[in-house]
């Protein structure tokens, strides 16, 4: 049960568009469309942004979007505004019928 | 409205055990999948473990055989049994339920509670 792979910090201008990465192995990612990303702000607890991939949860601004190809996940944020930066997480479901994180990305709005 | 409420958090000794309770309002524990998710201080999240709502269990590699999830219905509340703690145990907890209707994705977090393994 290895950490999904992410950048550590990836950043951009307000109003930009940025991208992060989440890569796994054919036993996760690869497999299943069970990929989630989670936003944690300091102190507080994760929220859920993306579910299966690509569904947003009721509330969750448009702005964010994911993707799958093979074993890695993304997630791209658009129109980046200064409430984005946190951190970020990815998950997936596992053949074992576990989940694993990612390493996590911290998101710096310039 | 839907909330989760860890309790049970405390300082231990190494070696020492210790029983986290998750309250649920707003929505049936025992109808849902339910976590476990720790982070240790300044690290990332780590999956610990889920009971399915048919009543399997599984655990995260580094805390199979030493921890325990399960739930009281009546209670509508989750716990996670933890035995032979380590220092490597020390994180905040947080419980997490997955989306209803078998969607995977943890919707509903609590607010976490603290566990101190130390001497």
């Amino acid at each position: 049960q290895s950490a999904l792979t992410q950048p550590a910090s990836v950043s951009g201008s307000p109003g930009q568009t940025i991208t992060i990465s989440c890569t796994g192995t054919t036993s996760d990612v690869g497999s299943y469309y069970y990929v989630s990303w989670y936003q944690q702000h300091p102190g507080k607890a994760p929220k859920l942004m993306i579910y299966e991939v690509s569904s947003r949860p009721s509330g969750v601004s448009n702005r964010f979007s994911g993707s799958k190809s093979g074993n890695t996940a993304s997630l791209t944020i658009s129109g980046l505004q200064a409430e984005d930066e946190a951190d970020y997480y990815c998950s997936s479901y596992t053949s074992s019928s576990a989940y694993v994180f990612g390493t996590g990305t911290k998101v710096t709005v310039l | 409205e839907v909330q989760l409420v860890e309790t049970g958090g405390g300082l231990i000794q190494p070696g020492g055990s210790l029983r986290l309770s998750c309250a649920a309002s707003g929505f049936t524990v025992s109808s849902n999948y339910m976590n476990w998710v720790r982070q240790a201080p300044g690290k990332g999240l780590e999956w610990v473990s889920v009971i399915y709502s048919g009543g399997n269990t599984y655990y995260a590699d580094s805390v199979k055989g030493r921890f325990t999830i399960s739930r009281d219905n009546s209670k509508n509340t989750l716990y996670l049994q933890m035995n032979s703690l380590r220092a490597e145990d020390t994180a905040v907890y947080y419980c997490a339920r997955d989306l209803p209707s078998g969607y995977y994705g943890m919707d509903v977090w609590g607010q976490g509670t603290t566990v101190t393994v130390s001497s």
